[in-house]
Order: structure tokens, then sequence, then C-alpha cells
């Protein structure tokens, strides 16, 4: 079985510093991981994601992600937050026929 | 453009009266998809649909129904909505149906409740 688990429900940053979201997943065959940004009223749109190969994985507005396979995480960081990265944040693993399991996601707050 | 429409975006109802949420997209994509979010339990997935004509339960089926009958669309349906079901939900739609590696689209959201 699959599953995902975020560590904080909320975080709150300075802008300008460092951002960290963690998650670590737990699945039985080598995952498909995603990270997801959800902004207020909207829907969700990928921010990046790991399948193979680079386990530095780098995707929009400045954000990356490490695949740590021994570790089983998929942490997302970004080295300087801005204002506009205040949103919701879902991690998310897929192990095959496009069945995503999200995490409960970390609202991230931007403090100025 | 490409996108995922869902509609309406808002909807209160009361409980018992039938109502469906419509979910369209221009991509032609294989995978469609319903989700539920709920404050502290992340979106968890209702149905699924891998092609036309081929549905399954995702991890909170009841209470739901969907269909299939093109391609592009795949409408949930509330037959006898009750207060549980009030929650914001989404459609996804995906390139593939079985592989796990491509981006879901999603829809705006629509925010339902249930009185």
């Amino acid at each position: 079985a699959q599953s995902v688990t975020q560590l904080g429900s909320h975080v709150s940053v300075s802008e300008g510093a460092l951002v960290l979201l963690r998650c670590n997943y737990s699945s039985s065959v080598p995952p498909y991981l995603f990270w997801y940004v959800q902004y207020p009223n909207q829907g969700l749109q990928l921010l990046l994601k790991y399948t193979t190969g680079a386990t530095l994985v780098k995707g929009i507005n400045g954000f990356e992600a490490e695949f740590k396979k021994s570790e089983t995480s998929f942490h997302l960081t970004k080295p300087s937050a801005h204002m506009s990265d205040a949103a919701e944040y879902f991690c998310a693993v897929n192990v095959g026929a496009n069945n995503l399991f999200f995490g409960t996601g970390t609202r991230l707050t931007v403090i100025p | 453009e490409a996108q995922v429409t869902q509609n309406p975006r808002y909807l209160i109802t009361v409980t018992g009266k039938k109502l469906t949420v419509t979910c369209s997209q221009n991509m032609n994509h294989e995978y469609m998809s319903w989700y539920r979010q709920d404050p502290g339990l992340g979106l968890r997935q209702i149905y699924y649909s891998m092609n036309v004509e081929v549905t399954d339960k995702g991890d909170v089926p009841e209470g739901y129904k969907v269909s299939r009958k093109e391609k592009r669309n795949f409408p949930l349906i509330l037959e006898s909505p009750s207060p549980n079901q009030t929650s914001l939900y989404f459609c996804a739609s995906s390139l593939y149906a079985t592989s796990g590696n491509t981006e879901a689209f999603f829809g705006q959201g629509t925010r339902l409740t249930v009185v």
C-alpha cells in the first residue's frame, strides 16, 4: 500500500528565507512523486515531479525537490521565499495507473 | 487553451435533491478522476475512469456515481446528497491511463454545500 505524510500542516517563513516543506512516502514499488500547489480559489497545478533518473528535480517558480530513497523522502525547497509563494502545497505519490495518493497538505504563509 | 472545466463552481442544495457536477477536458486525455478535498484530509479520490465506458471506485465512492460515455466528459452524480458530502470537489485528467508519471490537470473546483 502507498501513503504520503506531510509534516506540518502550517509553515510560516519570512520573505527571503528558505522554504522547506517535508514529505515522506510509503510505497512497495518504486514511486512516481509529485508536488502540486494550490493557490486560493484555484485548482491544483504541478510544481515538479520525480519519475526516474536525476534525484534532484527542479520545478517552476524556483522550487526543487530531492528524492532520497533511503529516507523515503521528497522534501520541497526554495532558497528564498516570495510573497507570491503563499499557497497550499500537496505531495503526492503514484505507483501506476495514474492513481494519485495525496498528503494532507501544508499551508505556507510568507511574512513580509 | 488546454483546460479542465467544471460546473458549477459553487452549489448549495438540500438533502436528498439529486445533482450533477459536470467535468469536461479538451486535451483528449484517457484518464479522468474525481477528488474531494476536506480540511486536514487532503484530496481523496472518489472515482476514476481509464477510458470511455471504463470506470472504477476510488477511496471514497459511497454516495457518488459517475459515467464516461464520451472521452471528454466525466460527470459526478450525487443521487441523494447528504450533509457529509459538503466538500470541495475537483475533477482531473491525465494523458495516459496506465502511465503513472504523467501530469494530472485539475479543474477549478466545485464547492458544494448540502443543507
